[in-house]
């Protein structure tokens, strides 16, 4: 089946424990992105990868990391999260321009 | 000005009602538009493409107006299950990423 996965799909840490949210999708797509929703903010992408080892930084990339070594794995860090990261995250793939992304089923993480 | 403008709703709507939601777009060189639906707390889905000549899709139909910047959707004979949040998404084109604006949540009521 087609699809686009993260690990884990909920998350509860502390202040400065760094964590990884992983995400892997099995659709050979070049591009992938990460984007974080809270309310009454919509979706805003934190950084994006058009391809192995090309990465961008989307609107709010501050406090996060991400790496590309594999076509299919595009995680996220967090290197010292902090509560203004609570939020809920959606990893998403396609195909370089294409007209439609496929997003992960997402992962609510709180930081306490 | 925002990239992509939506009124948030959320729009409370009896079954069998027509429903329209409008959104606005602030860059003109935008050449690539849709709309995707988020379900609570689940991913957001493309629902359809906006092409210029618009298009429709069973009980859902979608327009562009390039000269005024906005996108519509209309939702006719609404059902219980199209209850979601509907998100309009733009595209610059090439490998620009999607801009995707907050979403407007619509509630059909029994």
């Amino acid at each position: 089946e087609a699809q686009v996965t993260q690990n884990p799909r909920y998350l509860i840490t502390v202040t400065g424990k760094k964590l990884t949210v992983t995400c892997s999708q099995n659709m050979n797509h070049e591009y992938m992105s990460w984007y974080r929703q809270d309310p009454g903010l919509g979706l805003r992408q934190i950084y994006y990868s058009m391809n192995v080892e090309v990465t961008d930084k989307g609107d709010v990339p501050e406090g996060y990391k991400v790496s590309r070594k594999e076509k299919r794995n595009f995680p996220l860090i967090l290197e010292s999260p902090s509560p203004n990261q609570t939020s809920l995250y959606f990893c998403a793939s396609s195909f370089r321009g294409a007209r439609e992304q496929f997003f992960g089923p997402g992962t609510r993480l709180t930081v306490l | 000005r925002k990239e992509v403008e939506q009124d948030p709703g959320p729009f409370n709507v009896p079954e069998g009602a027509t429903v329209a939601f409008n959104c606005t777009y602030s860059n003109s060189a935008s050449q690539s538009f849709f709309w995707y639906r988020q379900d609570c707390r689940k991913e957001p889905k493309l629902l359809m493409s906006v092409y210029s000549s618009g298009n429709e899709d069973g009980r859902f139909t979608a327009q562009l107006n390039r000269a005024s910047q906005y996108i519509s959707l209309l939702i006719r004979d609404s059902k219980l299950s199209d209850s979601a949040t509907y998100l309009c998404v733009v595209n610059m084109g090439g490998n620009t990423p999607l801009v995707f604006g907050k979403g407007t949540r619509l509630s059909v009521i029994a």
